[in-house]
């Protein structure tokens, strides 16, 4: 079956540092692939996707390239601030039933001043 | 507008009681669904309905049962509450029943069963 994997956190990190959290992926045909943010206290929302083989997916300075050599999709951001502490989730949505999708374990962002 | 509500947002019951949480969109979506956060933040799918099509977990005990109403209700109801039900249960919609994959999340209903 499908499956998400990325790394387990939490990452702690400095205002203005470099961010990546890895994810991979397991799953069968040409899934569509996505990063979820979770604020604490809030619901999941979505923060960029990509749907085929080396699209990059960007919103708010964060990007992730689609790589299906690698089965990857690694989210990044150059600079991050406090206000980005929060849960990340890697997801895939597979061409099935209800368009479901598949999540990785949640990777928790604390960002400090 | 809130896009996904539930209600409650808070849920404290005792074991054995049946309790629903209730879910609206005003978006206009297809496709809902229930999904369960552990704490651990580990996030599962529990049900997907499309118009009046039930997709459901296998997983998913059946004491878990949701209900439309219309297009724009999917409550969850549950039987029977057990202690290992306590969790963050988060409601869903997406426009597509295709591929698109993007959803949109309620707020999430924290269920502690004691």
């Amino acid at each position: 079956g499908d499956s998400v994997t990325q790394m387990e956190g939490p990452v702690t990190l400095s205002e203005e540092a470099f961010l990546t959290i890895n994810c991979t992926y397991t799953a069968t045909g040409y899934p569509s692939l996505f990063w979820y943010v979770q604020y604490p206290g809030e619901g999941l929302q979505l923060l960029l996707k990509a749907t085929k083989a080396d699209d990059k997916g960007s919103n708010k300075g964060f990007e992730a390239t689609y790589r299906k050599e690698t089965t990857s999709f690694h989210l990044e951001k150059g600079s991050v601030q406090v206000s980005d502490s929060a849960v990340y989730f890697c997801a895939l949505s597979d061409n099935n039933a209800g368009n479901m999708l598949t999540f990785g374990g949640g990777t928790r962002l604390m960002v400090k001043p | 507008d809130t896009a996904v509500s539930q209600t409650p947002k808070y849920l404290v019951t005792q074991m054995g009681n049946d309790k629903s949480i209730k879910c609206e969109q005003n978006l206009g979506h297809d496709t809902m669904y229930w999904y369960k956060q552990d704490s651990k933040k580990f996030l599962k799918i529990m049900f997907s309905y499309n118009n009046k099509e039930l997709i459901i977990n296998e997983t998913v005990p059946n004491r878990f049962s949701p209900k439309s109403p219309d297009k724009a209700h999917l409550n969850l109801h549950i039987n029977s509450l057990e202690l290992g039900d306590s969790a963050v249960y988060f409601c869903a919609s997406s426009p597509h029943s295709g591929r698109s994959g993007e959803q949109y999340f309620g707020p999430g209903t924290r269920l502690t069963v004691t």
